[in-house]
């Protein structure tokens, strides 16, 4: 069956520490992935997506993944994470009508 | 309007009410989707309108759950005879609709307890 798995359940980084979170898919055709965040309080909003082309993705606040199709992977990474990066972190596919398949997310917790 | 706004932002029921909970897209938007996150768990997709086009209502979880939009502007998803495990925060989402994956924008979400 299609699906994304998110195998980091809870990370715990200090600041200037890098980040990777893993994110693997598993379905082939089209691979559209989005990687979605959502800050405490806050709505859950569009870190970046891939649709196709360079599949080295940049997003806002300094994120980036990169689609790597032989590894069915689509890994977030940010060099140096900062406090205000504490969030949970979703990555998605859309399916067949766009409705979007969610992994089940990643807690990152990050210490001053 | 400026974004996704749904009402209430939090709505405490007993069990065996029915609740109803609103969504107003942004504006423009002719996609507009309903979606659960549990404590504890991952987002699930529930229901899809696109413009006049049947639902996709294929992650409704129950005959309980319907959930209505008028034209392209206001939805409202309402749960029947409410049961303790439909507790979960209940997000809407649009976008600009059509194929490809076009960025989905979210609301606050509306945090139901059923006691």
């Amino acid at each position: 069956a299609q699906s994304v798995s998110q195998h980091n359940h809870h990370v715990i980084l200090s600041e200037a520490a890098s980040l990777e979170l893993g994110c693997n898919y598993s379905y082939g055709g089209t691979v559209n992935l989005f990687w979605y965040v959502q800050y405490p309080g806050q709505h859950l909003q569009l870190l970046l997506k891939y649709f196709s082309g360079d599949p080295l993705v940049k997003g806002i606040k300094g994120f980036e993944a990169e689609f790597i199709k032989s590894k069915f992977s689509f890994n977030l990474r940010k060099p140096s994470v900062q406090w205000s990066d504490t969030a949970e972190y979703f990555c998605a596919y859309p399916q067949n009508t766009d409705k979007l398949i969610f992994g089940t997310g990643t807690r990152l917790q990050v210490f001053p | 309007g400026a974004g996704v706004s749904q009402s209430p932002s939090n709505k405490v029921t007993e069990k065996g009410k029915d609740v109803e909970l609103r969504c107003d897209p942004i504006s423009g938007h002719t996609a507009l989707y309903w979606y659960r996150q549990r404590l504890g768990q991952g987002l699930e997709f529930l229901i899809y309108f696109q413009g006049n086009s049947a639902p996709d209502k294929s992650g409704l979880p129950s005959d309980r759950f319907s959930a209505e939009r008028t034209g392209e502007s206001v939805s409202t998803l309402t749960i029947q005879r409410t049961q303790q495990e439909d507790s979960a925060v209940y997000l809407c989402a649009s976008s600009l609709g059509g194929t490809g994956g076009n960025t989905q924008y979210f609301g606050p979400g509306t945090r139901l307890t059923v006691l």
